[in-house]
């Protein structure tokens, strides 16, 4: 079946470092979302995206997804503690329910 | 606009008890989702009902999981008898549109019923 792999698994990074996390998928995908979980919490939505190549900001929050859909990645500019949590990502498959990534569990030193 | 709400928010039982998590989506979400999360991995789909109309649930362990979905609205996932390896937290997901996967149907979870087996 479908899988969808994220690396790396942990990141620490000193507050203002850049932080990317990388989301493969084992079968092409029609589109691909990303949702981020903060400690304790649940997971919200933050982006999807469709398109081949598709380039997608959201402030400091940088979004693309590769030309064969097959990958994306999600890159932060000048981390913040408020950035802290897990970031999955999650692309439908043949039946069209949403299978997700491992995450990236991200930790921000102030 | 109210979320997806979800309860108990805390659940501990003994293996081979019984339990049972309930979810009122978002009015008018007419597909709904149970999701399984264990710690330290991502959320892994249980099953998907459109109105009170199961659409997939080959992930569910139909040998002690179920699940229904009666008027189209709230929803119960029952575990029976439990398992250690049960121990998760349950997330309950609604979308208005008709596809989960679909362009612009994102998910809105609730805050999930974290599930402990003694």
């Amino acid at each position: 079946g479908q899988q969808v792999m994220q690396i790396p698994q942990y990141q620490h990074v000193q507050e203002g470092e850049d932080f990317t996390t990388y989301c493969n998928s084992s079968t092409t995908l029609s589109n691909i979302q990303w949702y981020k979980q903060r400690p304790g919490g649940h997971p919200v939505f933050l982006i999807q995206l469709v398109k081949s190549g598709e380039v997608k900001k959201q402030k400091r929050l940088t979004f693309q997804f590769g030309e064969a859909k097959k990958n994306s990645s999600l890159h932060i500019t000048a981390t913040q503690t408020t950035d802290v949590g897990t970031y999955f990502c999650a692309g439908p498959n043949a039946g069209n329910m949403l299978t997700f990534g491992g995450g990236t569990r991200l930790m921000v030193k102030p | 606009e109210a979320g997806v709400a979800q309860s108990p928010r805390y659940k501990i039982i003994e293996k081979r008890q019984s339990v049972a998590f309930w979810c009122n989506p978002i009015s008018g979400h007419a597909t709904l989702y149970w999701y399984q999360q264990i710690l330290g991995q991502g959320p892994k789909l249980l099953i998907q009902f459109q109105n009170n109309g199961v659409v997939d649930d080959s992930q569910l362990p139909k040998d002690r999981f179920s699940a229904e979905r009666l008027k189209g609205v709230d929803s119960t996932l029952k575990i029976q008898p439990a398992k250690l390896e049960d121990s998760a937290v349950y997330l309950c997901a609604s979308v208005p549109g008709r596809l989960a996967g679909g362009p612009y149907n994102e998910q809105f979870f609730g805050p999930g019923t974290r599930l402990t087996v003694l």
